[in-house]
């Protein structure tokens, strides 16, 4: 079936601009997650959706940043005014509840110039 | 928080060779520790994974092995093939809990 889905798969954007960063998870799944990968770093995490539940955004590096989930499926990342140190690629992942694998997106590279 | 590191950042090896990416991680409670292989282009894929209460374990050409008691754990490769060149990210989280803590990563190469 099909995996998930990021779009765009790039971003090109100026220093101060505000982006949105969609994810589509697999069908059926209620985890979602969000990850920013820096070059040569690992992957940071963001915030993680559970269902209805309210979410852990404990990993959002400042009120810049913030994300919303619709419906329980497909989810939005907005970077508000961003900056340069914003550029990294963006991953989203998803699963069940019961599920420890996290299956990953393609990832949004964002360059803030 | 749990904090991972991961070594070496880059490894080269001739294919048919073996390669051996190891992993330290900061919180004795950790119990879950999975692998994922992430291709040029693409999202991060677990290719294995363990659990504290085993020692090793091994899929085809991969394996992996966890030493509590040291706080280390680590991929094995055998046989390398071209098509094991890929970034490499090992990570750690108490079982059950959606919060993984990923190292920085190892970019393996494999020389034909």
């Amino acid at each position: 079936g099909a995996g998930v889905s990021q779009s765009p798969s790039n971003k090109v954007t100026e220093k101060g601009k505000d982006v949105e960063l969609r994810c589509d998870p697999i069908s059926g799944h209620t985890a979602l997650y969000w990850y920013r990968q820096s070059l040569g770093q690992g992957l940071e995490f963001l915030i993680y959706f559970q269902g209805n539940s309210a979410p852990d955004k404990s990993g959002l590096p400042s009120d810049r940043f913030s994300a919303e989930r619709t419906g329980g499926s497909v989810s939005t990342l907005t970077i508000q005014r961003t900056q340069q140190e914003d550029s990294a690629v963006y991953l989203c992942a998803s699963n069940m509840r019961s599920q420890e694998t996290q299956y990953f997106g393609p990832g949004t590279r964002l360059l803030v110039l | 928080g749990e904090n991972v590191e991961q070594h070496p950042s880059t490894l080269s090896v001739q294919e048919g060779d073996s390669a051996v990416i190891k992993c330290t991680y900061s919180d004795s409670a950790s119990n879950y520790f999975p692998w994922y292989k992430q291709e040029l282009g693409k999202g991060p894929q677990l290719i294995i994974d363990i659990r504290s209460n085993v020692g090793e374990k091994k899929d085809q050409r991969i394996a992996v092995t966890l030493n509590k008691t040291a706080k280390h754990f680590s991929l094995h490769i055998t046989e390398t093939q071209p098509e094991d060149s890929a970034v490499y990210f090992c990570a750690a989280s108490l079982l059950g809990d959606y919060k993984l803590s990923f190292g920085a990563g190892t970019t393996v190469t494999v020389r034909a």
